[in-house]
């Protein structure tokens, strides 16, 4: 069985720092791993994902992530917050059909 | 290149009503979804299309049937609404699905079953 898990809830930082947010999966065989971000009202769209080779993935508006096989982990980065990334992010797993997070909400605060 | 279009945006129902959620894409894609999002849940799978003529369950496929039409369009339907279906549907699309390509969402549709 495949599972994606986003440990919390709520992020909150303020403009200019760097943000972290976490997931964590749980597959047998090698995952294709991804970030989406969702507006209010929108539906969601696609940050970055990772499929082989290189563990840090640069994806849209400046975010990042990094991919660790020994802890299951691919925790989405950037190195200084804006305002405009309040929303909330997605983690997904694919390795027969896709299986989502539950949702981190990100608030960043001027 | 409208991406995904879902119609309707919002539909209040009642229960027993029936009703179908329209899905439609101008990417060429192969591969279509329907998803369910709910508070504390995330997205789950209810169907979906790998390509032109085939559909398949996913993870929570009961209550719920859906249709290719077409390569571009793809419906979903429920025959009987209850309240537990009180949620936001979303339909997606892809290249293919056996491929690790990104997905594309529409708006969404939020549906309230009384």
């Amino acid at each position: 069985a495949q599972s994606v898990a986003q440990p919390e809830d709520q992020v909150n930082v303020a403009e200019g720092n760097p943000l972290t947010v976490k997931c964590t999966y749980s597959v047998s065989g090698n995952p294709y791993l991804f970030w989406y971000v969702q507006y209010p009202n929108r539906g969601l769209q696609f940050l970055l994902k990772y499929i082989t080779g290189d563990n840090l993935v640069k994806g849209s508006y400046g975010f990042e992530a990094e991919f660790n096989k020994s802890q299951t982990s691919f925790h989405l980065k950037k190195p200084s917050a804006l305002v405009s990334d309040s929303a909330l992010y997605f983690c997904a797993v694919r390795v027969n059909d896709m299986r989502f997070g539950a949702g981190t909400r990100l608030t960043v605060k001027p | 290149n409208a991406g995904v279009t879902q119609t309707p945006k919002f539909q209040v129902l009642k229960t027993g009503q029936s009703m179908t959620l329209q899905c439609a894409q101008d990417m060429n894609h192969n591969s279509m979804y329907w998803y369910r999002q709910d508070p504390g849940m995330g997205l789950r799978l209810i169907y979906y299309s790998a390509s032109e003529g085939t559909t398949d369950k996913g993870e929570v496929p009961n209550g719920y049937n859906v249709s290719r039409l077409n390569k571009r369009e793809f419906s979903l339907r429920l025959e009987s609404a209850a309240p537990p279906q009180t949620s936001v549907y979303f339909c997606a699309s892809s290249e293919w699905a056996s491929d690790p390509n990104e997905q594309f969402f529409g708006p969404g549709t939020r549906l309230t079953v009384l």
